[in-house]
Order: C-alpha cells, then structure tokens, then sequence
C-alpha cells in the first residue's frame, strides 16, 4: 500500500540552528500539505502545493520558515533559526485532486522536533 | 475566518456505550467537512466526510451528519470498542483561489474501558 514518507521521524537541535524535514508524498499526488501540530492541538495549515506551486503559505511564518517542491514530487520545509517555540510534530499530507476538486489527504507518519 | 470547535476532552466510556463527540464550524460559504482519526502512535487518516448540507458519512459503525442550519457535525457510534480508543478531529475543507484549503479542530481524545 502506497504511504507518505517522512524523514527524519526524530530530530533535536538547539536554538539557532538550521533544521530541514523531507517528504516523499504517494506516487501521482498532486497537491502536497505541510502542517505543524503542538501537542494537544490540530494540525494547523503552514504550506500547500498544487504541482510546484505554492496555493496557500499564509500560516508560514516566512522570516524563519521556507518550503519548497522544486519538481512537483518530493518537498523540503526548512527552519532557519530554529526557536523553543518550534518544537512541535510536523506533518506531510498528500491527495491526489488538483485544483477544485473534492482531495481526501493522506497523512505520513510525522518528524518529531524538539528545540533546546 | 474559518474555524472548528470540538468539544475538550478525554471522553472516557465503557465498552459498547454511545459515542458523540461534538463539533461545530464557522465558516464562509459551503465547506466540506471531514472526521480524522489518530490511532496512538500512527497518522491522521480520514474516517467520513460530507460534502454538502444533510449529507451523512458513515464508516466502520461511526456516522455525522452536516447540519448546516446549526452548523455542526457531530461524530456518533451505537456501541463503542477498546479499539476506537484514539483522538479523534473534526475538520473542514474551502475552497480559497480554486483550491480546497483544510482547517482542523484540536481534536478530542476518546478512551474506552473494557
């Protein structure tokens, strides 16, 4: 059964450092979701790709917080400086619709990031 | 802007009891809404939706209905199992520039007794 892959699962870094999650969504998908959920909380919103183009990056906090899809498959999220507050699980969705179309999304198992 | 309420939890229940957990949205237009399950140590993974007002999305004995009157959508089981203990969240999806874009609910964990 195809899966949304994550890595790292796990990562620890101090404050000030760089830090980048990857995700390899299902194959075909169109439209890529990274979210950031803070325990005991939803998923909230950060960034979604349709193809290699970003259709909502609203939430992302663009001074520290950068995403990309470069050839519509695979994607980065990057962190630079990490802060204490961005210890959170962050999480890669994918679905298969394009634009305008109903998408059911399908969840990768997550990076757990702690900040020190 | 667009919201979901779900009621805080845990719900804490017995073994064959009846299950509601509640929620309810603010939202423009005609959004689509969803329950999402996470089973401990696994992802999200959908378990209903309903796309517009009245639909019913059934799956695996759990049913919601959208009410778009009270603007809810609330999850149901007859008779729950120690195996539907997880969190479980209310979700819905708009469509912002010709996509759908999701908001979730902080989710309500449910906890079932043998």
């Amino acid at each position: 059964e195809a899966e949304v892959a994550q890595s790292p699962r796990y990562k620890i870094t101090e404050k000030s450092q760089a830090v980048a999650f990857w995700c390899d969504p299902i194959s075909g998908h169109a439209t890529l979701y990274w979210y950031r959920q803070i325990l005991g909380q939803g998923p909230e919103l950060l960034v979604q790709f349709q193809d290699e183009s970003v259709v909502d990056d609203s939430q992302l906090p663009k001074d520290r917080f950068s995403a990309e899809r470069l050839k519509g498959v695979d994607s980065t999220l990057k962190i630079q400086p990490a802060e204490l507050g961005d210890s959170a699980m962050y999480l890669c969705a994918s679905s298969l619709a394009r634009a305008g179309a109903y998408n059911e999304q399908f969840f990768g198992p997550g990076t757990r990031l702690t900040v020190l | 802007g667009n919201s979901v309420t779900q009621m805080e939890g845990p719900v804490t229940l017995s073994e064959e009891a009846f299950l509601t957990i509640n929620c309810t949205y603010t939202a423009t237009g005609y959004p689509s809404l969803f329950w999402y399950v996470q089973y401990p140590g696994e992802g999200l993974q959908l378990l209903l939706k309903a796309t517009k007002a009245d639909d019913k999305g059934s799956n695996k004995g759990f049913e919601a209905t959208y009410r778009k009157e009270t603007t809810s959508f609330h999850l149901e089981k007859g008779s729950v199992q120690v195996s539907d203990s997880a969190v479980y969240f209310c979700a819905l999806s708009r469509v912002t520039r010709g996509s759908y874009i999701p908001t979730f609910g902080r989710g309500t964990s449910l906890i079932v007794h043998p």
